[in-house]
């Protein structure tokens, strides 16, 4: 059974860095064609996706974040993590980590974590 | 950027027919996914491959995908049905996610 489960701070600064964990249980990221991913939800918004890395360490990103977004596996500790510089009050929202299979640009996030609130707030 | 359209809100009454509908352009040569969200859940996927149903998806949900527009269909809705229903499709190695629609069954 595959499950994700995010952490990370719940409140934030304006201009600081928020850095996110993904534990991930029932696959390995070393397995060919697997990836897990972020997106986030506003309050009362739409879904927005932030970032994927792939088993061997691909990355892809948001076109209007790419700039403000790193994203990093270990392995060894079945964790990926995303850090997101220079936080603003409209980066308020859910944070969700996801896992998809392949890479053909078809694929569907099929497992969702639980998701992490996070506010950004002076 | 590549934008999905959905209309914010849908209505219909119970055991009747729900169309939901996403529009981009030539949307119809990309692979469409549809979600589920309910108030204070996390998205389930509902629909991958433009119609197929991962397992436990009930067949009253269908999808379909040609020309500029991807429609989820819920044959026979039910209040359980009721929900924030997104799509998302894949565009130069990037994700889009549609605005979603919120889905009343009344």
């Amino acid at each position: 059974q595959i499950t994700l489960k995010e952490s990370g701070p719940t409140l934030v600064k304006p201009t600081q860095t928020l850095t996110l964990t993904c534990r991930f249980s029932g696959f390995s990221l070393t397995t060919s064609g697997l990836a897990v991913g972020w997106i986030r939800q506003p309050p009362g918004k739409a879904l927005d996706w932030l970032a994927l890395i792939y088993w061997d360490d691909e990355k892809r990103f948001s076109p209007s974040l790419k700039n403000r977004l790193t994203i990093a596996k270990d392995t060894s500790k079945n964790e990926v993590v995303l850090t997101m510089t220079n936080m603003d009050p409209v980066d308020t929202g859910t944070y969700y980590c996801v896992s998809s299979q392949g890479r053909l640009e078809r694929e569907p996030f099929d497992i969702w974590g639980q998701g992490t609130m996070v506010t950004v707030s002076s | 950027s590549y934008d999905l359209t959905q209309a914010p809100s849908l209505s219909v009454s119970p055991g009747q027919t729900a169309s939901i509908t996403c529009s981009g352009d030539d949307l119809g040569n990309k692979y469409v996914c549809w979600y589920q969200q309910k108030p204070g859940q996390s998205p389930v996927l509902v629909i991958y491959d433009d119609n197929k149903r991962p397992s436990g998806i009930p067949e009253r949900f269908s999808g379909l995908n040609s020309g500029n527009t991807a429609t989820l269909t819920i044959s026979g809705a039910q209040a359980i049905d009721e929900a924030d229903y997104y799509c998302q499709a894949w565009h130069r190695r990037a994700v889009v996610f549609g605005g979603g629609t919120k889905v009343t069954v009344l």
